[in-house]
């Protein structure tokens, strides 16, 4: 198994332009994630996904946009980049299994630079 | 308001030194408590649950254990390939939500 893959690993973008950042896993995990890391503080949560077609926003949702068709792939849509959205992305997914405290396991991150 | 407070942010150590992480937390509703190693430039890479106050797990050379109010993760005999940042995180009560993040512990150990 691969496990969780990001898509680029590392983009630079201008202040307006938009972008995908893609991630898929091959684990046949229901429930996917997307986190910012920023120096210095914790991981953040932008948006998840419980299924394919159903997704709700995180703590940080403002800038960005989900999709989920299937179960494998959860790509992240930045419209019109900003600053401020300069940071490393980190996907990860997990399987819900009603019990508690399922593992999260995390891909290798995209680092996005916005100029 | 639920948080996740690591300390210290930053410690070093001698080779074989051994010491202890800290992860404090005040949450509604404790699912899980979960450590992850990340080194520079990738992703964190699952370590450790923990479920229950009282309850221990070690790998190599870490050992975690939880109480009512914290985790610690202690880290027996070093060697300088331990040199990462290590982070802590919770899971609490509610379908469907992901993990409430400390800052983490950067630990850098020395030969």
């Amino acid at each position: 198994n691969a496990g969780v893959t990001q898509t680029p690993k590392f983009r630079i973008l201008k202040i307006g332009q938009s972008m995908t950042l893609q991630c898929a896993q091959d684990m046949n995990h229901n429930y996917m994630y997307w986190y910012r890391q920023d120096p210095g503080m914790g991981l953040k949560l932008i948006y998840y996904s419980v299924g394919a077609g159903i997704t709700d926003k995180g703590e940080v949702p403002n800038g960005y946009n989900v999709s989920r068709s299937t179960t494998e792939d959860f790509p992240l849509r930045l419209e019109l980049a900003a600053p401020s959205q300069t940071s490393v992305y980190f996907c990860a997914s997990s399987y819900f299994s009603g019990g508690p405290g399922d593992t999260q396991y995390f891909g290798p991150g995209t680092r996005l630079t916005v100029l | 308001e639920d948080q996740v407070t690591q300390s210290p942010e930053a410690l070093r150590l001698q080779e074989g030194e051994s010491s202890s992480l800290n992860c404090s937390y005040t949450v509604s509703g404790l699912r899980g408590l979960f450590w992850y190693r990340q080194d520079p430039g990738k992703g964190p890479e699952f370590l450790f649950t923990l479920y229950s106050a009282g309850e221990e797990k070690e790998k190599e050379r870490l050992k975690a254990t939880l109480t009512k109010k914290e985790s610690f993760l202690h880290i027996t005999a070093p060697k300088p390939e331990d040199s990462a940042t290590y982070l802590c995180a919770v899971h609490i009560n509610q379908a469907g939500t992901a993990l409430i993040f400390g800052k983490g512990t950067t630990l850098s150990v020395s030969s």
